[in-house]
């Protein structure tokens, strides 16, 4: 079945510790997406990538890295400089086309808590 | 600047009950997109519907319908007869076209805060 998987579901990390969240759909979309979401509100943009090899900065791109190595992958690491790591993640992909009308389908999620 | 408000924090119905979730927003862009997303426990963000600003007819799909209305810049979705599985958190999304125009990224989506729905039996 196509769709989009990430992992893991869960992860704990120390403070001062990088960890990677993995993202990987086989939907053969060109962009990807990943969003934070805290309680009680919405999803905020972290990275977004429209091709293999590009990226670009969100709105909250500020101690998060990332890389766009192959089509179907877009793993997101949170580094030691993110504040405030503790969050539910969500990746997300889409055909972009012009106009604006494609639709984003999202992964289940990954919860990292910060111990 | 583009903004997306759910007014309702959580809504609490008896199954079989209709309900109504609202959604404004706001755009300069004349050529938008709206989205609604629902969200299980699981945690997934599941796609319900997508409108172009273009298209004001409603739409209905069995127990989901959707009211957009330009003249006041809302979205609203109705669930009719709501079940237990109803349960979730509904987000309302805004895409405008030209959202480059004004520091926003391309294909970038609007959140807004969310409904969470407790449908109790």
């Amino acid at each position: 079945d196509g769709g989009i998987t990430q992992s893991p579901k869960y992860l704990f990390r120390k403070e001062g510790q990088n960890v990677t969240l993995s993202c990987e759909q086989n939907l053969n979309h060109d962009a990807m997406y990943w969003y934070r979401q805290d309680p009680g509100q919405g999803l905020r943009l972290i990275y977004y990538s429209h091709i293999v090899n590009d990226f670009q900065k969100g709105d909250i791109a500020e101690g998060y890295s990332v890389s766009r190595e192959k089509k179907e992958s877009f793993p997101l690491t949170v580094t030691s400089a993110q504040k405030n790591p503790t969050a539910f993640y969500l990746c997300a992909s889409s055909i972009p086309t012009s106009g604006g009308r494609n639709t984003q389908y999202f992964g289940p999620g990954t919860r990292l808590t910060v111990l | 600047a583009q903004k997306v408000t759910q007014a309702q924090t959580e809504i609490s119905v008896v199954e079989k009950e209709d309900v109504t979730l609202d959604c404004v927003y706001e755009t300069r862009d004349t050529t938008y997109y709206l989205f609604w997303y629902k969200q299980p426990p699981s945690g997934e963000l599941v796609f319900l519907i997508r409108r172009n600003s273009f298209d004001e007819q409603n739409e209905i799909s069995g127990r989901y319908s959707w009211n957009f209305q330009k003249s006041t810049s809302s979205f609203n979705f109705t669930i009719t007869a709501s079940q237990v599985v109803d349960s979730a958190v509904y987000f309302c999304a805004l895409k405008g076209v030209w959202a480059f125009n004004y520091g926003g990224a391309t294909n970038k989506l609007i959140f807004g805060t969310g409904t969470l729905l407790a449908v109790q039996p």
